[in-house]
């Protein structure tokens, strides 16, 4: 009940398109949903994050969208760069005591 | 202002040996987290401090993992005696906000532990 799940595990994408990472979770005590963005060798940097009572949060070319009645949440990154290329984690955490959970992370590589 | 400081950056060590890491948190941020990263998966929270308190230490493997907080500051985390299946990134977090999981976390570079 603690989990999150996230899909997939790697991502390929041209310079140019459109990069989607998929999260879902099963606790429904969890009001908070950051992105994290992990380069190699580095820990991991919050990127955005939402509150379930919207269901879309935008910065610049990144976009969280937000389905509360299906528990999942997406990221999109528009018009994905080579520098974009990194490690993204989805994460979870909660009032209450949660601890934040994050999900098993996605490899994006954005060819040039 | 500084990030999170963190080390060393690697360590190898022998099974059965001990280990330390070390983390320095944002000045002023109350609350910190060490967690482990095994290659493939996401960090794992292992203990939460609220000031030099344990506010979390429900997945710290006490029978070898121990960390401290002292004078609510620096933050050391300790295996004795270390498995192979400790071989990890150990990060450290901070935030300022004490107790309260909807605040941003600053991460450290962490500390690639090999354990052989």
């Amino acid at each position: 009940q603690q989990q999150v799940k996230q899909s997939p595990q790697s991502l390929i994408v041209q310079k140019g398109g459109i990069s989607i990472i998929n999260c879902a979770y099963e606790n429904t005590a969890f009001d908070y949903f950051p992105w994290y963005q992990q380069f190699p060798g580095k820990g991991p940097a919050l990127l955005i994050a939402i509150r379930p009572d919207v269901s879309e949060k935008k910065e610049g070319r990144f976009t969280i969208s937000f389905n509360k009645s299906a528990k999942q949440f997406s990221l999109h990154i528009m018009d994905s760069q080579p520098g974009d290329s990194a490690t993204y984690f989805c994460a979870a955490s909660g009032a209450g005591g949660f601890k934040t959970i994050f999900g098993a992370g996605t490899r994006l590589f954005v060819k040039a | 202002e500084a990030g999170v400081a963190q080390s060393p950056r690697y360590k190898i060590i022998e099974k059965r040996q001990s280990v330390a890491f070390w983390c320095n948190p944002i000045s002023g941020h109350a609350t910190l987290y060490w967690y482990q990263q095994i290659l493939g998966q996401g960090p794992k929270l292992l203990i939460q401090f609220q000031n030099n308190g344990v506010v979390d230490d429900s997945q710290l493997p006490k029978d070898r993992f121990s960390a401290e907080r002292l004078k609510g500051v620096d933050s050391t985390l300790k295996i004795q005696p270390a498995k192979l299946e400790d071989s990890a990134v150990y990060l450290c977090a901070s935030s300022r906000a004490g107790g309260r999981p909807l605040v941003e976390q600053f991460f450290g570079p962490g500390t690639r532990l090999t354990v052989l």
